[in-house]
């Protein structure tokens, strides 16, 4: 079946080490997008690709970077993580970026900080 | 800017009861609207949507409908069972120039047997 995977499921990271979490899609989307989902909160947006433009949100600490090198793959790269960022991280996909599209996202990666 | 408030949870039901759970939004212009469930520990899942006025989104037993003049999108279910537990997020996906959802805070649903 086509779908979002993202690995690992469950990341453990020390306060300050970088770490990177990986999203794959096998739906060919143009549009890839990374929320941050704190306990008992909504889902926030993070940033989004569309194709290989990369889109900012403009509340988005500089700490959170993010890499597409092809349709298929898009990485989430937190440089330092703190305590402040243990979340679940989600990953979407949406074909196009018309409200009408779907956003399908993937079972998310839970970032633990230590 | 646009915005989601949906009904304060959590929501506790028995089994075979009726559910609403109540969505209302503030946007520009005609945004697509969105219903996704996230069972624990899971990403979310999209439940059902509707993208113009009086459509009505169906899956699995739950509706809602698009109801432009009161800005709304309620989510119904005549009869819940015990594996509709889960947090239920409404959303809206506004179509000026903002690609991003915009989500509600959550509802957490628990049916009991």
């Amino acid at each position: 079946d086509a779908m979002v995977i993202q690995n690992p499921r469950y990341q453990v990271t020390q306060f300050g080490k970088p770490v990177t979490l990986s999203c794959s899609q096998t739906l060919n989307h143009n549009v890839m997008y990374w929320y941050q989902q704190k306990s008992s909160q909504a889902p926030k947006l993070l940033f989004h690709y569309y194709d290989k433009d990369f889109n900012n949100e403009a509340d988005t600490p500089d700490n959170f970077q993010s890499r597409r090198p092809n349709t298929s793959f898009c990485f989430l790269d937190i440089r330092s993580p703190g305590l402040g960022d243990a979340a679940m991280y989600l990953c979407a996909t949406s074909g196009d970026r018309d409200s009408q599209e779907t956003q399908y996202f993937g079972p998310g990666t839970r970032l633990l900080v230590l | 800017g646009n915005s989601v408030t949906q009904m304060e949870g959590p929501v506790t039901l028995s089994e075979e009861a009726f559910l609403t759970i109540n969505c209302t939004y503030t946007a520009t212009g005609y945004p697509s609207l969105f219903w996704y469930v996230q069972y624990p520990g899971e990403g979310l899942q999209l439940l059902l949507k509707a993208t113009k006025a009086d459509d009505k989104g169906s899956n699995k037993g739950f509706e809602a409908t698009y109801r432009k003049e009161t800005t709304s999108f309620h989510l119904e279910k005549g009869s819940v069972q015990v594996s509709d537990s889960a947090v239920y997020f409404c959303a809206l996906r506004a179509n000026f120039g903002n690609e991003k959802l915009t989500f509600g805070t959550g509802t957490r649903l628990t049916i009991i047997p």
